[in-house]
This record gives structure tokens, C-alpha cells and sequence, in this order.
């Protein structure tokens, strides 16, 4: 157990439709990083919250947002869903933000738009 | 864009025998971490390379960075059934960036 817990575990909406998914980092963690895992691929990251200020930005579409919160939860909303936003998506957490430190991940939220 | 090329994507391996997987940086890293990912899991940290041509050992496994700080690779000797799943590297750049490689995934034949 990596101490980080995502939630839900499994989404399944439609296309058009708005989620949001939730992280708590591990105790003590100040960032938050979220990823994407499609099928069989690898880890697309999108977007870096550290003590709840924007840190980096990756391929993270218009259509997504995320904001970290004063007890430092996480949350990623995705909105006008389409079929190939089914993906897994996983946050993670660290410490700090130094470039060292290593990513505790959470279990992921598995989501299907149909 | 910076990338971070992880070759072979996939290995299929009879158990006992290695594997090894194989980053590469179009520029210079200055550190690289190694993650492992079980079927239907999540990425799980395994190590971090810092030093300019380190070599770790972690039991069966052997992590090495070159010494251009480039590339780095994983050597898994005599693989075990545990041993299945994808392994990522990820490396930071000059931007303290993470760039992560693609994986491999490792098959153990039946």
C-alpha cells in the first residue's frame, strides 16, 4: 500500500459527460501529480500541484482540469468526455518538489467512456 | 520535445533466463529513476541513479547510468515468474522535468 488513495476505482460514463476524480496524497506529501495510462502505453504525465499552486503542466488537454486543495487532496475533472479519454488515470505524490524524490502512486481510476 | 527512448517494448523470456531494457536521452539527464509495473497494478519506485556511471544492485537486478548520463539500462538475471510486468525509466532533465520512457514489459514464456 503506497498510502495514496484514488477514488472511484472504476468510472464508466458517456461520451459528452463530466467527471471528476479524487486523490489524497500520502500523509505529509505537499505535491500531487496526475498521469495517464491508455491501454498498453505508457504514462502520459499531465499536470503538477505543489501545496496547492500549479508546479508543471504536461499534455493535459483544454477539456481537463485539476486543482489541489488546502488539505492538499487533489481532484481532476474532465468534461466533454470522448471515447479516447478511457484510460487509466493514476496520481501520485511526493514529498517536496525536488527533481529526487520518488513517486508514490495511487491504485488509479480506471475510466470508460462509451 | 525531450524524450526518453525505452527499447525493447516487449521481451518475452523463458523463466531463468535475463532480460534487460535499454533508455536513451536525446540530451542530458540528471538523474533517472526505475519504476515497475505488475499486471493490473501500479507503478511501484525501484531505484534512482544520480552519479555519472553508477552501477546499483538491488538482488537479481542491476541498474546502470551511463556515464554521459544518457542512457541507463536494467539487467534482470535468471528471471522469476515475480519478476512479470512493465518496467518504466524516467529522467529528469536540465528543467527538472520528468520524462518518462515507454516501458518494456517483460513475458515469461510458458
Amino acid at each position: 500500500d503506497s498510502g495514496v488513495t484514488q477514488t472511484p476505482k472504476h468510472l464508466i460514463t458517456a461520451t459528452g459527460q463530466r467527471v471528476t476524480l479524487r486523490c489524497s496524497p500520502r500523509s505529509g506529501d505537499l505535491s500531487v501529480y496526475w498521469y495517464q495510462q491508455s491501454l498498453d502505453q505508457g504514462l502520459q504525465f499531465l499536470i503538477q500541484y505543489y501545496n496547492g499552486e500549479e508546479r508543471a503542466k504536461g499534455n493535459i488537454l483544454e477539456r481537463f482540469s485539476a486543482q489541489q486543495f488546502p488539505d492538499l487532496h487533489s481532484e481532476l475533472n474532465l468534461s466533454s468526455l470522448e471515447l479516447g479519454d478511457s484510460a487509466l488515470y493514476f496520481c501520485a505524490s511526493s514529498p517536496g518538489s525536488a527533481a529526487w524524490e520518488k513517486l508514490f502512486f495511487g491504485s488509479g481510476t480506471q475510466l470508460s467512456v462509451l | 520535445g525531450q524524450q526518453v527512448m525505452q527499447i525493447p517494448q516487449y521481451q518475452h523470456v523463458q523463466e531463468g533466463e535475463d532480460f534487460t531494457t535499454y533508455c536513451n536521452s536525446s540530451t542530458t539527464l540528471s538523474n533517472i529513476q526505475w519504476y515497475k509495473q505488475r499486471p493490473g497494478g501500479h507503478p511501484v519506485f525501484l531505484i534512482q541513479l544520480v552519479k555519472s556511471g553508477e552501477v546499483k544492485k538491488q538482488k537479481r537486478l542491476t541498474f546502470q547510468f551511463g556515464e554521459a548520463k544518457k542512457n541507463s539500462s536494467l539487467h534482470i538475471t535468471a528471471t522469476q515468474t515475480t519478476d512479470v510486468g512493465t518496467y518504466f525509466c524516467a529522467g529528469f532533465d536540465s528543467n527538472y522535468q520528468l520524462i518518462w520512457g515507454a516501458g518494456t514489459k517483460l513475458i515469461i514464456k510458458p
